[in-house]
């Protein structure tokens, strides 16, 4: 069945560093790829959806690819300030085992930026 | 405009006790999904509500997981003889699916402690 994986599962860099977050899936055939951010305590808000026909999307000093046929998406963020410090999720909906509705998520990349 | 809204925001019950849980979508939208976050778990799918079809109860763990959408729009999860392995934050998504960008926007969850 679709499983997504998350590398790294924390990450610590020093304010200003540009840094790329990984996200793999074990099924290409997904309908789309989000990548989400939740704080501590918090629920979860989307940053970027990348529907399966879509290679990337960008959103200010986001930029999210995916490469489907290779099962991966990147998330690279320009710039790190401490405020993009949060847990960084990645999920597809599709795949076996999954539907065009339901969200698959990897365990996520907890990012801390330091001032 | 309001986003999704989940009540209670905590809940502490004792083992074998019935709990309910809340959540009211973005207005408009059809889809109506519920996840769970445990510790260690990351998220997992429970349920998926569409419209009027029959819903995706695929991701309930047992029997003891039910839950409702009364007139297309708030949505119930009930727990029934709770267990300690139930403790965990259920949080609840709506989208409107069929829209290019079919994103899900995410309550703020509800947190479950089982005694």
């Amino acid at each position: 069945k679709q499983e997504v994986t998350q590398i790294p599962a924390a990450l610590s860099v020093p304010e200003g560093e540009n840094l790329v977050l990984n996200c793999s899936f074990t099924d290409s055939a997904i309908y789309n790829l989000q990548w989400f951010r939740q704080d501590p305590g918090k629920g979860l808000t989307s940053l970027l959806l990348i529907q399966s026909s879509q290679r990337e999307q960008t959103s200010g000093r986001l930029n999210a690819s995916l490469d489907k046929s290779s099962g991966r998406s990147t998330l690279y963020i320009a710039a790190s300030q401490p405020g993009d410090s949060a847990t960084y999720l990645c999920a597809v909906t599709g795949g076996y085992g999954g539907s065009q509705g339901n969200l698959i998520f990897g365990k996520g990349t907890k990012l801390s930026v330091k001032p | 405009g309001a986003g999704v809204s989940q009540s209670p925001s905590n809940k502490v019950t004792e083992k074998g006790k019935d709990v309910e849980l809340r959540c009211d979508p973005i207005s408009g939208h059809t889809a109506l999904y519920w996840y769970r976050q445990s510790l260690g778990q990351g998220l997992e799918f429970l349920i998926y509500f569409q419209g009027n079809s029959a819903p995706d109860k695929s991701g309930l763990p047992s029997d003891r997981f039910s839950a409702e959408r009364t007139g297309g729009s708030v949505s119930t999860l009930t727990i029934q003889r709770t267990q300690q392995e139930d403790s965990a934050v259920y949080l609840c998504a709506s989208s409107v699916p069929g829209l290019s960008t079919d994103t899900q926007y995410f309550g703020p969850g509800t947190r479950l402690t089982v005694l």
